[in-house]
């Protein structure tokens, strides 16, 4: 059973350009959540995918959005990239039933650079 | 914004040692999940425990959890260079995505 899959693993971008990243999430889970971690911290949540709908978002601006597929895989996609964006970018499956949040398994994370 | 502060921010230790690291949170949760991380990969989940629960084991780990102060505590027992990582608290609270606190990093001296 193949858990959490991020593509790609490294990337290199220039300040302006746009991203996207991918994540196939843990196989039976339904649920998918995008957070960014600088270096030294702690991850902070970007927003959260159910049902092919944006359920939840942390304090990040319009240049960050998102998809969810009908196979419950998911994209991040940072617009006019700046030097700040620069971080690991890591993507949780879990499964949300009723009002209990389950645990989260992470992908290896995409190490972004903005240069 | 953290919802959760681990304390300490740094932690050396010999191997064999016991290793506490604490987690305040600040508003209502259903459960509490403790991570880990090795350098700069992905997190791997330790534990979970439920608001209604004071304490949980997993193997070397022990996990307490006061609600009334909001904190809970990592206990890892009979330390190995291999436990050497950070680690993150993070509170999930109704629908509410997981939210992680800064971490503890952890060294374990051979």
């Amino acid at each position: 059973d193949a858990g959490v899959t991020q593509s790609p693993t490294h990337l290199i971008k220039t300040r302006g350009q746009q991203v996207t990243l991918r994540c196939s999430p843990k196989s039976g889970h339904d649920t998918v959540s995008w957070y960014q971690q600088a270096l030294g911290q702690g991850p902070q949540f970007i927003f959260q995918y159910y049902e092919e709908e944006e359920r939840q978002r942390g304090n990040f601006p319009d240049r960050f959005s998102g998809h969810q597929f009908p196979n419950y895989s998911s994209e991040l996609n940072v617009n006019a990239l700046l030097l700040g964006d620069s971080a690991l970018y890591l993507c949780a499956s879990s499964l949300l039933y009723g009002l209990m949040n389950t645990e989260a398994f992470f992908g290896q994370g995409t190490r972004l650079t903005v240069v | 914004s953290q919802q959760g502060e681990e304390d300490p921010q740094a932690l050396s230790i010999q191997e064999g040692e016991n290793a506490t690291m604490n987690c305040s949170y600040k508003t209502s949760i259903n459960n509490l999940q403790w991570y880990r991380q090795n350098s700069g990969r992905g997190l791997v989940h330790l534990i979970l425990i439920r608001s209604n629960e004071r304490e949980k084991h997993s193997g070397r780990l022990r996990v307490t959890l006061d609600t009334s102060k909001k904190s809970s505590s990592l206990l890892i027992t009979a330390s190995r260079a291999a436990d050497t990582a950070s680690y993150f608290c993070a509170t999930a609270g109704g629908r509410r995505a997981l939210t992680f606190g800064s971490g503890t990093r952890l060294q374990v001296q051979p």
